[in-house]
């Protein structure tokens, strides 16, 4: 039972434009939505998080927004540099069962 | 760097063998989580730690067990393995916020791969 699903796998954008990352979810008890970034060898970076009870947020190039009768999450990345080429994964936590549940990710590569 | 710990890097065995990964959280941090992430597959939870006593559980086989000591570090053995148990295994440690219950961010550590020939 894959309770948040990253269902595009891997994602080619230019370098500038916008890259929009999406999830969606199934639980309607999740508090909070994050997303976090891997490079290949590290563990993953925490990038931005959500609150359930707000429906955007920002921080610096980073917007996630949040559509919660949609159960939909999406991350958009403006301007798209190449550095951020890496796998994103998306992750929802639930204060009821403490776990934090992660997508399947989906790569980004950010062509020059 | 996160400042979560954990070794070792690399981790080669055999079937039937039993293994211990460890990791530090990062100084402060009172919960310890675990996680798998094999091949074909995201970040899977196995188990969260907090202060010492077991606060969640994912999808930890029998033959895995973890804790947490009394300087916070913790260990996840993994027993009786199996070639499918091959996998990255990466620890995440997050505030004393922990003890309501709530996280907002974890954070990982480099990871351990683990290879079960």
């Amino acid at each position: 039972d894959q309770q948040v699903k990253q269902n595009s796998p891997s994602l080619s954008v230019q370098e500038g434009r916008i890259s929009i990352l999406n999830c969606d979810y199934t639980n309607s008890m999740f508090d909070y939505f994050l997303w976090y970034k891997k490079y290949p060898a590290e563990g993953p970076t925490f990038l931005i998080s959500i609150s359930s009870i707000k429906d955007k947020n920002e921080d610096g190039r980073f917007t996630v927004f949040l559509n919660k009768s949609a159960k939909h999450l999406s991350l958009h990345i403006v301007p798209s540099q190449p550095g951020d080429s890496a796998v994103y994964f998306c992750a929802a936590y639930s204060s009821n069962t403490g776990k934090l549940i992660f997508g399947q990710g989906t790569t980004l590569q950010v062509k020059p | 760097d996160s400042g979560v710990t954990q070794t070792p890097k690399h981790l080669i065995t055999a079937t039937g063998q039993r293994v211990t990964l460890r990791c530090s959280p990062r100084s402060g941090d009172l919960s310890v989580y675990w996680y798998q992430q094999s091949l074909d597959q995201g970040l899977q939870f196995l188990i969260q730690y907090y202060n010492g006593e077991e606060r969640a559980k994912g999808n930890i086989l029998e033959r895995f067990s973890a804790q947490q000591f009394p300087d916070l570090h913790s260990e996840l053995n993994l027993s009786s393995l199996e070639l499918g148990d091959s996998a990255l295994y990466f620890c995440a440690s997050s505030g004393p916020g922990g003890s309501s219950g709530y996280t907002d961010t974890q954070y990982f550590g480099p990871g351990t791969r683990l290879t079960v020939l």
